[in-house]
């Protein structure tokens, strides 16, 4: 089956800088790689997603890298603020459904003020 | 809000028992999968259910089981409780042709 490493498990950067997540996978037939924040004490929620047919996709101050090749993808978060603190998990499905996603152990990212 | 409810919100049972967790889907979203997230880790898929059949199965042994309801809502079941099954249970639901995958709050569950 679908094994996904994540790293690293904690990141800790300044406000204003950048942060990046990286995260490999191990099955070639995965298709689909959605990220998800999850607050303490809440539930995970999407915040960008990428299919295999493409490189690279932004939205605002969240962009995500995929190389196929290689079988890695990357969350970059330029900017940083302090709501941005939380973890982060990566995940992968075999179906452009998301369905039966493997995650990733998680990343703590904290935002120093 | 997702409009994904999961009850109860925390739950304490003791080894050997039974257990049952629900989750409420918004209507038309006809896929539920379950997770299981120990505590620092990443969520763990269970199982999946679309259209009130189960259609993928992850790592778990048949202790653990499922129901998909015509109303949009879910059970998790869990026989014979272990130590080890002490941990927070996702449900998360999609509507049909979409891939967001929509979260409940999740189910704390302390096994003693």
């Amino acid at each position: 089956g679908e094994n996904v490493e994540q790293h690293p498990s904690t990141l800790s950067v300044q406000e204003g800088d950048s942060a990046v997540i990286k995260c490999t996978y191990s099955d070639s037939a995965s298709n689909y790689f959605p990220w998800y924040k999850q607050e303490l004490g809440k539930r995970p929620q999407l915040i960008i997603d990428i299919r295999s047919n493409v490189g690279e996709k932004k939205d605002q101050r969240i962009a995500v890298t995929l190389n196929k090749t290689a079988k890695h993808f990357s969350l970059h978060i330029t900017e940083t603020q302090p709501e941005d603190s939380a973890v982060y998990f990566c995940a992968a499905s075999e179906d452009n459904a998301g369905n039966m996603l493997t995650f990733g152990g998680g990343t703590r990212l904290m935002v120093k003020p | 809000e997702t409009g994904v409810t999961q009850s109860p919100t925390h739950l304490i049972k003791t080894r050997g028992q039974q257990v049952t967790l629900r989750c409420s889907s918004q209507s038309g979203h006809n896929t539920v999968s379950w997770y299981q997230q120990a505590l620092g880790q990443g969520p763990q898929f269970i199982f999946q259910y679309y259209r009130e059949e189960e259609n993928g199965r992850g790592n778990f042994p048949p202790r653990f089981s499922g129901l998909q309801f015509p109303n949009y809502s879910s059970e998790l079941n869990v026989n014979a409780l272990e130590l080890d099954d002490s941990a927070l249970y996702l449900c998360a639901s999609r509507m049909e042709g979409g891939t967001e995958a929509f979260f409940g709050q999740g189910t704390r569950l302390t096994v003693v």
